[in-house]
């Protein structure tokens, strides 16, 4: 079977700083993606980065980075230099072979960013 | 690109009634979901299609949900009959291959039922 675990259910960052989102996962498949999404309050699901199991590097996408750590499975969001508009709920998400390739979802983190 | 299509954005609707939820999937998009979201149980895959065939639909809760999917670019999400508890958000999400694609969600139903 396939898991997500978020364990964070809120956070706070202060504007500018960092902050790491934690996701760890469980899975027997050896190939599989990882994405993180974000949710502000008006509701949409916004892509933010995708990362392979087979992937040497960590993925970046401007200010959002995934600390992969393939042997303790986990897959954290690093967002730097955090902005107001970034206070929303993340998710991270996994998809994987022996799945049939759905998507399944953590339980998700708010992110609330403080001036 | 148009992006994935949903309809209605907003239904209430009273127990006891029927609701269809519906979807346009991105053109090209081999893959489609129905997920639901509410504040207790997060985001649940209800079903999930690979070219038009319903691959999993354990997560689909009861009997009184189904779904379709007559071709490429439709989906439908029934509920018969509506109870309260079905109140959510349901999205729909399509995606093109298998691991590295990212699925794209629509911008979801919210539904009321009273």
């Amino acid at each position: 079977a396939q898991k997500i675990t978020q364990t964070q259910p809120g956070m706070f960052v202060q504007e500018k700083e960092a902050v790491t989102l934690d996701c760890t996962y469980d899975t027997s498949d050896q190939s599989y993606g990882l994405f993180w999404y974000k949710q502000p309050s008006s509701g949409e699901m916004i892509f933010l980065i995708y990362q392979g199991s087979y992937d040497e590097q960590n993925a970046t996408e401007g200010r959002y980075s995934l600390n992969f750590q393939k042997a303790r499975k986990s897959a954290n969001l690093v967002i730097s230099a955090s902005q107001l508009g970034d206070s929303a709920m993340y998710f991270c998400a996994m998809r994987g072979r022996i799945g049939g390739f759905k998507t399944i979802f953590g339980a998700g983190t708010r992110l609330f960013v403080k001036a | 690109d148009a992006g994935v299509i949903q309809s209605p954005r907003h239904e209430v609707t009273e127990m006891g009634q029927e609701v269809t939820l519906r979807c346009k999937p991105i053109s090209g998009h081999d893959y489609l979901f129905w997920y639901r979201q509410t504040m207790m149980r997060g985001l649940e895959l209800l079903i999930y299609f690979n070219n038009n065939v319903p691959i999993d639909d354990s997560g689909m809760p009861e009997d009184r949900f189904s779904a379709k999917m007559p071709n490429a670019s439709f989906s439908t999400l029934k509920i018969q009959p509506s109870e309260p508890r079905d109140s959510a958000v349901y999205f729909c999400a399509s995606s093109f291959g298998r691991l590295g694609n990212t699925i794209y969600f629509g911008e979801g139903s919210w539904l009321t039922v009273v």
